[in-house]
């Protein structure tokens, strides 16, 4: 199957400071990438749809400014915690769309744990 | 989206069969029926989907209902690699729908 990578795998860092974390499609390519957080014992909560060229679409409640997206080629899509501080540690992961119209899966990374001290 | 309705929870015996239930009585006729899980610590995983027939993979069986109101994960020998959160999801097909997670099935296997 499709494979996605995300890095970093893990990262912790002091608060105030941003965070670049990315997602590459490794064997397809991808238009269209999610990116997803998920605190611990809960379900996964999309935070926004990363369209390649163009601006992402964020979810309600997601603040733009602070969880930046850029997809700037059809294999890599990066999110970026700006400022970052206690309250973002979390799990993020992002996702690609691949196959065709009635076939169509969701390939995931293996997530980021960020924890900001 | 159309709303999906899971048990929490499952247990199971190892090497035996498990039938993992989803309710989804608003769905649509375009709407596909997905599964994934997600093991510990790392992100969901595609398990399956179908339309309306059965469908069936390497990993497990899909049971759908005549009325397309319900379905049923099937694993046939559970084993402790199976332990996970499985998540029954509704998609439209052909568009550039996002997948929506509720709360899912967390299957424990038990030796």
């Amino acid at each position: 199957g499709a494979v996605v990578s995300q890095h970093p795998s893990w990262v912790i860092c002091k608060s105030g400071t941003s965070v670049k974390i990315e997602c590459r499609s490794l064997d397809f390519q991808a238009t269209t990438m999610f990116w997803y957080r998920q605190f611990p014992k809960q379900s996964l909560m999309l935070m926004a749809t990363s369209n390649e060229g163009s601006k992402a679409t964020y979810e309600q409640g997601v603040e733009k400014d602070k969880f930046l997206i850029n997809h700037a080629s059809l294999t890599l899509s990066t999110l970026t915690v700006t400022s970052a501080h206690p309250e973002d540690s979390s799990f993020y992961i992002c996702s690609a769309r691949a196959g065709t119209a009635t076939n169509e899966k969701l390939f995931f990374g293996s997530g980021t744990q960020l924890s900001v001290l | 989206d159309a709303k999906t309705t899971q048990p929490n929870s499952m247990e199971s015996n190892e090497e035996e069969p498990v039938h993992l239930p989803c309710n989804h009585s608003t769905i649509s006729g375009t709407d596909y029926i997905h599964w994934y899980r997600q093991l510990p610590s790392q992100g969901p995983e595609y398990v399956i989907h179908g339309l309306t027939s059965n469908v069936n993979n390497r990993m497990a069986s899909l049971a759908i209902a005549e009325d397309r109101k319900s379905s049923t994960l099937i694993l046939h020998r559970a084993t402790l690699r199976d332990a996970a959160v499985y998540y029954c999801i509704l998609r439209e097909a052909g568009t550039a729908s996002k997948l929506t997670f509720g709360t899912g099935t967390r299957l424990q296997v038990m030796l």
